[in-house]
């Protein structure tokens, strides 16, 4: 299997409920990312993990928890969610490259997972 | 910050020659990418720029122009499935998910 990998597709969930998304890279890539992307709006980034270290949380609220035990796998645990995290959430990666400054490898995402919180 | 402005909306009829345009303002700089996003799908990568010029890619082709802080996406012989919406993201470091997209523009081809 190549490429990024998420499951669930859909997920429906009560605001008591507490779920996790999946995603898995067959890229050989060292970073991992979590987007939000809801109806009308562009791209959100919202983590960040090079090299299974969190590197950046875009002011997230604390019922998103991600998890990257290595740099293949990440999780976004959801718990005690609202009607507004109704959203397509992706999982993206790339290779970040040090060696040559001037050069960026551009993401390669998942077919997310399609969230309704009720 | 950054501020990404690029068209909502642009339709053009099949087999004809689109360009969609990209301004952008960001703090840093390292290379702007187009991505083509089909409704309900994820985006897919189209093309990079980080040195200014044209660089071609089949049907695509992308312009970068640093100093001007602008870009555009060339698409030619248009095609029905070239209907979607394209996401201008300039890159402001060397980690590729740090882009900021832009709302993106949806295009339609028309027969």
């Amino acid at each position: 299997e190549t490429g990024v990998t998420q499951t669930p597709r859909h997920l429906v969930m009560g605001m008591t409920n507490k779920k996790s998304l999946k995603c898995e890279q067959h890229l050989g890539h060292n970073a991992m990312y979590w987007y939000k992307q809801s109806a009308k709006k562009p791209l959100e980034l919202m983590f960040v993990y090079n090299f299974k270290e969190q590197t950046e949380n875009n002011s997230v609220p604390s019922r998103f928890s991600p998890e990257c035990p290595n740099s293949s796998h990440l999780f976004l645990h959801l718990h005690t969610l609202q009607p507004e995290d109704s959203a397509l959430y992706l999982c993206a990666s790339s290779s970040r490259r040090t060696d040559r400054a001037y050069y960026n490898s551009p993401l390669h995402f998942g077919n997310g997972t399609r969230l309704t919180v009720t | 910050g950054q501020n990404i402005d690029q068209p909502t909306e642009m339709t053009a009829t099949e087999g004809a020659i689109v360009q969609i345009n990209c301004t952008y303002q960001t703090s840093g700089f390292n290379g702007l990418f187009w991505y083509q996003q089909h409704a309900g799908e994820a985006p897919t990568f189209l093309s990079y720029n980080v040195l200014d010029g044209l660089e071609e890619k089949g049907r695509f082709s992308s312009f970068l122009s640093r100093s001007k802080g602008y870009s555009y996406l060339l698409l030619k012989e248009l095609q029905m499935k070239d209907s979607a919406s394209y996401l201008c993201a300039p890159a402001g470091d060397t980690n590729a998910g740090k882009s900021t997209f832009g709302d993106g523009t949806t295009l339609t081809v028309k027969p």
